[in-house]
């Protein structure tokens, strides 16, 4: 298995422009999680997702980060528009059942100048 | 609300076991121990987990005190790839508060 694939690795945008993070999931994983990781919070859970349906937004900072899953094979992550505090690493992991192993990516590496 | 605490780093020379300590005195009986551990500029990894009993696999052991309250994870011989920051999670096994949350682990440097 390839493992959970991110794209793109790295991205640098301006402020206000829009971005968006894709992941697929690890072949027969229900549950997708998204992460950010910085240096002042560490990696905190932004939303997940279980059988492409959200079932927890509350870690999602605000209107401007939306997700979506549209199957079992795809998410996006967006953020509309960026601000330079969105610059961060951002992760997505699935797993097989909540509570059960994650396995992350390998991130995207966002800037926002 | 931190469930963990862990020393912020240490060190070890290559080719010695490494052990790294944790605290988690309010685990409950239905949470586990997770470990994952994340090398510079790459996303976490899974290394182990375990409830009561000590486990081991091919990346390491964990050892976990009768009362449940420590446990430490131990990297039998550890190498300059093992430099890493590992973080320690207490977890239920199953439901929605069983989200993994990472405190800010402890940083371990392997030098040669």
């Amino acid at each position: 298995d390839a493992g959970v694939i991110q794209s793109p690795r790295h991205e640098v945008t301006e402020m206000g422009q829009e971005v968006t993070l894709r992941c697929k999931p690890i072949s027969g994983h229900d549950y997708l999680f998204w992460y950010r990781q910085t240096m002042m919070r560490g990696l905190e859970l932004l939303i997940y997702f279980n059988n492409n349906v959200p079932i927890d937004d509350s870690g999602m900072p605000e209107d401007r980060f939306s997700a979506k899953m549209p199957n079992a094979s795809f998410s996006t992550l967006k953020i509309q528009p960026s601000e330079p505090r969105d610059s961060a690493v951002y992760f997505c992991a699935s797993s097989n059942m909540m509570g059960e192993t994650q396995y992350f990516g390998p991130g995207t590496r966002l800037l926002v100048l | 609300d931190a469930k963990t605490t862990q020393p912020p780093s240490m060190d070890c020379a290559e080719g010695r076991a490494a052990n790294l300590p944790c605290n988690h005195s309010t685990i409950s009986g239905n949470e586990y121990v997770y470990w994952y551990r994340q090398i510079h500029s790459q996303g976490p990894q899974y290394i182990i987990h375990g409830l009561k009993n000590n486990e081991t696999n091919e990346m390491a052991s964990l050892i976990i005190t009768e009362d449940r309250k420590s446990s430490t994870l131990i990297l039998p011989h550890a190498t300059l790839r093992d430099t890493a920051v590992y973080y320690c999670i207490v977890r239920p096994g199953t439901g929605a508060n069983s989200k993994l949350t990472f405190g800010k682990g402890i940083t371990l440097s392997v030098r040669p």
